[in-house]
């Protein structure tokens, strides 16, 4: 099985860095993805590794270490409307029927304040 | 245009009844989701299919059956309804199964009482 960790809640100040972390531990590891959804809405893609590093969208960054099952999403410049959960899910290919599975973590509840 | 689609945004219902959601997507994707979101907003998945045939069916009580008329469309079924049931229900689509990106619909949210 799969067992994805994040923290519950974090607040930050608006035009401030903000890293969300995520642990994992997986088998039959295919990619880390982060969703952002503000209340009431649905998941929207925000990024995805699949190899080691960084990869940058903007004011948004998001890195994984695939040895250490560790990623974190940084989000820059930090504006009222970052306001939502982020959500971590790592993807693991399916042996049988074939396809992949997509398991989200709990999400990390960010607070942009002024 | 409306990429992923559900009807009924909104549904209050009986225990015991049995009830549908319907999804409807018009990006041309092979690869249609059921995903259940619970009150503590843990999001799970339920079912995929791909090409109107089930790859994915994780372990849910068969009063949940997905049907998929055509690769456009997964609608779900669920019968005596429970109310542990209630949570919002997302739809999904990808381009296969393979790919990485999938686009959500806007939820449907059940409350059962």
């Amino acid at each position: 099985g799969q067992n994805i960790d994040q923290p519950t809640e974090m607040t930050a100040t608006e035009g401030a860095i903000v890293q969300i972390n995520c642990t994992y531990q997986t088998s039959g590891f295919n990619g880390l993805f982060w969703y952002q959804q503000h209340a009431g809405e649905a998941p929207t893609f925000l990024s995805y590794n699949v190899l080691d590093g960084l990869e940058e969208k903007g004011r948004f960054s998001s890195f994984l270490s695939r040895s250490k099952g560790y990623s974190y999403l940084l989000l820059k410049e930090l504006q009222m409307k970052d306001s939502a959960s982020y959500l971590c899910a790592v993807r693991v290919l399916i042996l049988t029927g074939g396809g992949n599975k997509l398991t989200f973590g709990t999400g990390t509840q960010l607070k942009v304040e002024l | 245009d409306t990429a992923v689609s559900q009807t009924p945004k909104y549904l209050v219902t009986q225990m015991g009844n049995d009830k549908s959601i319907k999804c409807e997507q018009n990006l041309g994707h092979d690869t249609m989701y059921w995903y259940k979101q619970d009150s503590k907003k843990f999001l799970k998945i339920m079912f995929s299919y791909n090409n109107k045939e089930l790859i994915i069916n994780e372990t849910v009580p068969n009063r949940f059956s997905p049907k998929s008329p055509d690769k456009a469309h997964l609608n779900l079924h669920i019968n005596s309804l429970e109310l542990g049931d209630s949570a919002v229900y997302f739809c999904a689509s990808s381009p296969g199964p393979s790919s990485y990106e999938q686009y959500f619909g806007p939820g449907t949210r059940l409350t059962v009482t």
